[in-house]
C-alpha cells in the first residue's frame, strides 16, 4: 500500500519554543492531508485538513495561530506547534489518501510524533 | 457528531480465542473502516465496508455492518499474541472526505 512518513517520531522541547512536524506521502501525491491529535488512551481527534496550495481547514476549537499548517507541495505537509506549552504534549498523527485509489478509500497514516513539552 | 463508540473499551482473551469488538455511530455513512494501532504507533488500515455491504472478510477478520442499527462488529478469529493492539472504527459520511474515529477497544491477547 501507499506510504506516509512522519518525522520526527519523538521530540522534547522547552516551553515557549516551536516544533515542526513533517508528513510526507512517499509514493503518491496527496492534495489533502489530515492532522490528528491523540491523548493517552483516547481516540484520534481531527485537528485540521491540510490542502495543497491553499489554507488549511481547522476544526472547531483548534487554534490556527497555535498550530500552523503548511502544505507547500503535493507530497509534504507540516504542522508547527508554536510557543509550545506542556498542555500541547500529545501524540500527533497525519494521514492521507492515495487519489489513485478513488474516493472513499482507506487512509494511510504516518508513524506519529510524540511531543513532550517541558 | 457521528463519532463511533466502540465496546468493550478493553478486552483480554487467551491466544486462540475469538475477539469481538463492536462499534456504533450516529449518522448516515458512506463507509465504515477498522484500523489497528500498536502502542505509540500510527494506524494501520484493516478493512473497509461500504454502506451497501453487510459482511466482509479478510483473512482472520470478519466485519459486519448493520446500517439500520448504525452498528458494526469486528471479529478476529483464532487470536494471536501479535493481535494485541487498540482497534478503532472510523466512519466516513457521504458528503465528507473526513474520517471520524471511535474511542477504540484495547485488545490484549495472552499467550
Amino acid at each position: 500500500g501507499a506510504v506516509v512518513s512522519q518525522h520526527p517520531s519523538r521530540v522534547i522541547c522547552k516551553s515557549g519554543t516551536s516544533v515542526k512536524i513533517e508528513c510526507r506521502s512517499l509514493d503518491f501525491q496527496a492534495t489533502t492531508m489530515f492532522w490528528y491529535r491523540q491523548f493517552p488512551k483516547q481516540s484520534l481527534m481531527l485537528m485540521a485538513t491540510s490542502n495543497e496550495g491553499s489554507k488549511a481547514t481547522y476544526e472547531q476549537g483548534v487554534e490556527k495561530d497555535k498550530f500552523l499548517i503548511n502544505h507547500a507541495s503535493l507530497t509534504l505537509s507540516t504542522l508547527t506547534v508554536t510557543s509550545a506549552h506542556p498542555e500541547d504534549s500529545s501524540f500527533y498523527i497525519c494521514s492521507a489518501r492515495d487519489p489513485r485509489q478513488g474516493k472513499f478509500t482507506e487512509a494511510f497514516f504516518g508513524q506519529g510524533t510524540r511531543l513532550t513539552v517541558v | 457528531s457521528q463519532q463511533g463508540e466502540e465496546d468493550p473499551q478493553a478486552l483480554s482473551i487467551q491466544e486462540g480465542e475469538n475477539a469481538t469488538m463492536n462499534c456504533s455511530y450516529k449518522t448516515s455513512i458512506n463507509n465504515l473502516q477498522w484500523y489497528r494501532q500498536n502502542s505509540g504507533r500510527g494506524l494501520v488500515h484493516l478493512i473497509l465496508i461500504r454502506s451497501n455491504e453487510r459482511e466482509k472478510h479478510s483473512g482472520r477478520l470478519r466485519v459486519t455492518l448493520d446500517t439500520s442499527k448504525k452498528s458494526s462488529s469486528l471479529l478476529i478469529t483464532a487470536s494471536r499474541a501479535a493481535d494485541t493492539a487498540s482497534y478503532f472504527c472510523a466512519t466516513e459520511g457521504a458528503g465528507s472526505y473526513q474520517l471520524t474515529f471511535g474511542k477504540g477497544t484495547k485488545l490484549s491477547v495472552i499467550p
